[in-house]
Order: C-alpha cells, then structure tokens, then sequence
C-alpha cells in the first residue's frame, strides 16, 4: 500500500532532550515535507526537500533540523525541544511539486508534547 | 507570497443535505488541491485539480483558473464527511503549499 509512515504517533518529552520523528514514504517520491499544524496558525511548513541530499527551510525552521540521506526517508530531528515545539506534525511527500499531477500526500501526524 | 482564503469557516449540516465550500487564491497557480483532516487528525488528499472538474464519488471540485477560485461539492452529506476541508496552492517555485484556514464541517443526524 502506498504510503507515508510517521512514527511516533504521540510523543511526550521534557525541554532539552534531543528527540528524533521518523518519515518514511513508499512510493519513490522525489519531493518531501514537514508541516507542523497549530490552532489559529493552520499548517506551517518546516522545511522541505527537493531530493537525495538537498532541502531547504520553510515558513518556521528554528529549532529544527532534517536530513535526507536517502529517498524515501526524511527525519525531523529537534536538538534541544522547548515548550513551543508543542505541535501536531506532518511529513508529506509527492512525486515532484510543479510537476502535472503531483498530489502531496500525508503521514497520519505525530503530537508531540515538550513540558 | 500567495493568499488563500476559505469560506465558510463553519458549516453544519444535516445528513443528505449537499454543500458548496469556496477556496479563492491571490494569485494564478499551476495546481489547487483539496485535502479533509477527519476528527482524528489524519489529512487525505482530496482532489488535485489545477483546473476543470473532477468528481470521485459523492465529492467533486470545480477550479477556474483565470478567476483564482475552485469550489468543493459534497452531494448527500453523511457524518463521515465531518472534519476540516483544506485548499492549497503553490507558492512561488511550488516548493511550498499554502494552506487556507479551512472550513469546519459538522454532519448531524
């Protein structure tokens, strides 16, 4: 089945411990994102990436980073996590975005609580 | 960058009724899609209509290019249906999607 597979779907941490939410998509998606969703903010990308080894911050990056070392995986690491990373995230992917025909699809989200 | 704005914002709905939803955008786009987060939080891609009309079952959606706006029709509303219905469009280099804020849909008995 395709998809796009977040892991872990609930999360509770405590301010300063490194944490890691893993992304992982299936269907040989060249394009792939995080959003982090906040009521009355909407869904805010965090940074994205055009392919293998290449990407780029979004709207909101501070206080976090990616790497994409191979295709189909994309983790969204949080150095020192701090109450305001308190959140709903999504990791989406897509064949190639301007391309025809290229929906984003979704993984089932991750909250993530930092007390 | 580009706006996209939504309307409704709320919407409730007895079950079999029909409804439209109306995403306008600022600027001309390449591509709109609709997504619907269900009351569990999950986003399913709806449509990804940069133009014309498509359907896919009880749902189908109209986008008008050169007016920036697209329409979402839900036909014999049922409570499945309830949630937040989302549009998006590009911005830019399409390296980003911008989201509207979203209708809420409440289907009732």
């Amino acid at each position: 089945e395709a998809q796009v597979t977040q892991n872990p779907r609930y999360l509770i941490t405590v301010t300063g411990k490194k944490l890691t939410v893993t992304c992982s998509q299936n269907m040989n998606h060249e394009y792939m994102s995080w959003y982090r969703q906040d009521p009355g903010l909407g869904l805010r990308q965090i940074y994205y990436s055009m392919n293998v080894e290449v990407t780029d911050k979004g709207d909101v990056p501070e206080g976090y980073k990616v790497s994409r070392k191979e295709k189909r995986n994309f983790p969204l690491i949080l150095e020192s996590p701090s109450p305001n990373q308190t959140s709903l995230y999504f990791c989406a992917s897509s064949l190639s975005p301007g391309t025809a025909n290229s929906p984003l699809h979704f993984g089932n989200g991750t909250r993530l609580t930092v007390t | 960058g580009i706006q996209v704005e939504q309307s409704p914002p709320d919407l409730i709905l007895q079950e079999g009724a029909n409804s439209t939803l109306r995403c306008n955008f600022s600027d001309s786009v390449n591509n709109l899609q609709w997504f619907h987060q269900n009351p569990w939080g999950q986003l399913i891609n709806l449509f990804y209509i940069p133009s014309g009309t498509k359907q896919n079952g009880r749902l189908s959606a109209t986008t008008v290019a050169t007016e920036r706006y697209s329409l979402l029709y839900i036909s014999s509303s049922q409570t499945t249906d309830s949630g937040v219905y989302f549009c998006a469009a590009p911005t830019g280099t399409a390296s980003k999607l911008t989201f509207g804020t979203g209708t809420r849909l409440q289907v009732t008995l």
